[in-house]
């Protein structure tokens, strides 16, 4: 079964806005990803975060962690049309040799010019 | 990051017939991982391909329908076999880097008909 679940599952601003995704999990993690896909293609790597850090921030991006809520939030500020895509989380559970990522549904981000 | 390459980038084959997605890695790296993205879908994990032994498959993947084959550390392929049109996806490979992160390849777009 799916570890994470997004929402929203679709999300429409316009381009300068700020658009925040959220992710909910439902086991103790080692840490938390986030990609990027744009229609359908590879995924791109967006940022790590550990069940030890609570926020982290690259460029634009900024995500959250509550392990206590086992959630966690990735906000996109001064959005752009390039960020229409989907964006997924994905998790790693804790406990020795964990290495599997669990993916979840993804939110379809729309940003219109 | 580690850099990685799939191909073929995309194909369309018959009902019955194999397809062998190779993918290639710029650096060594001890694990490989398989995944599947079915339309619309999020990604599942297929199998973990470590060189010198058996791939390890998840639930619902079995090795004479996903034939794996890891040669050295920096190359692997994934055989689709018998297909049929429910083996129309998105197939990605991705490699664990030394702060585990996962990052993935372009992807194989396979069209069954």
């Amino acid at each position: 079964s799916q570890q994470g679940e997004e929402d929203p599952q679709a999300l429409s601003i316009q381009e300068g806005e700020n658009a925040t995704m959220n992710c909910s999990y439902k086991t103790s993690i080692n840490n938390l990803q986030w990609y990027r896909q744009n229609s359908g293609r590879g995924l791109v790597h967006l940022i790590l975060i550990r069940s030890n850090e609570r926020e982290k921030h690259s460029g634009r991006l900024r995500v959250t962690l509550d392990t206590s809520k086992k959630s966690s939030s990735l906000l996109i500020t001064a959005s752009r049309a390039a960020d229409t895509a989907s964006y997924f989380c994905a998790t790693i559970s804790s406990g020795a040799g964990s290495y599997q990522l669990t993916f979840g549904k993804g939110t379809k981000l729309s940003v219109i010019p | 990051s580690a850099v990685i390459s799939q191909k073929p980038s995309r194909d369309i084959c018959q009902r019955g017939t194999s397809l062998t997605i190779q993918c290639q890695v710029d650096s060594q790296v001890t694990m490989m991982f398989w995944y599947r993205q079915q339309p619309g879908q999020s990604l599942t994990l297929i199998a973990t391909a470590n060189q010198g032994s058996e791939a390890t498959y998840e639930s619902g993947f079995v090795i004479d329908k996903f034939p794996i084959s890891r040669p050295n550390l920096t190359f692997s392929t994934l055989t689709v076999s018998n297909m049929s049109p429910e083996d129309s996806s998105i197939y990605l490979c991705s490699v664990e880097d030394q702060v585990d992160e996962q990052f993935f390849g372009p992807g194989t777009r396979l069209t069954v008909l």
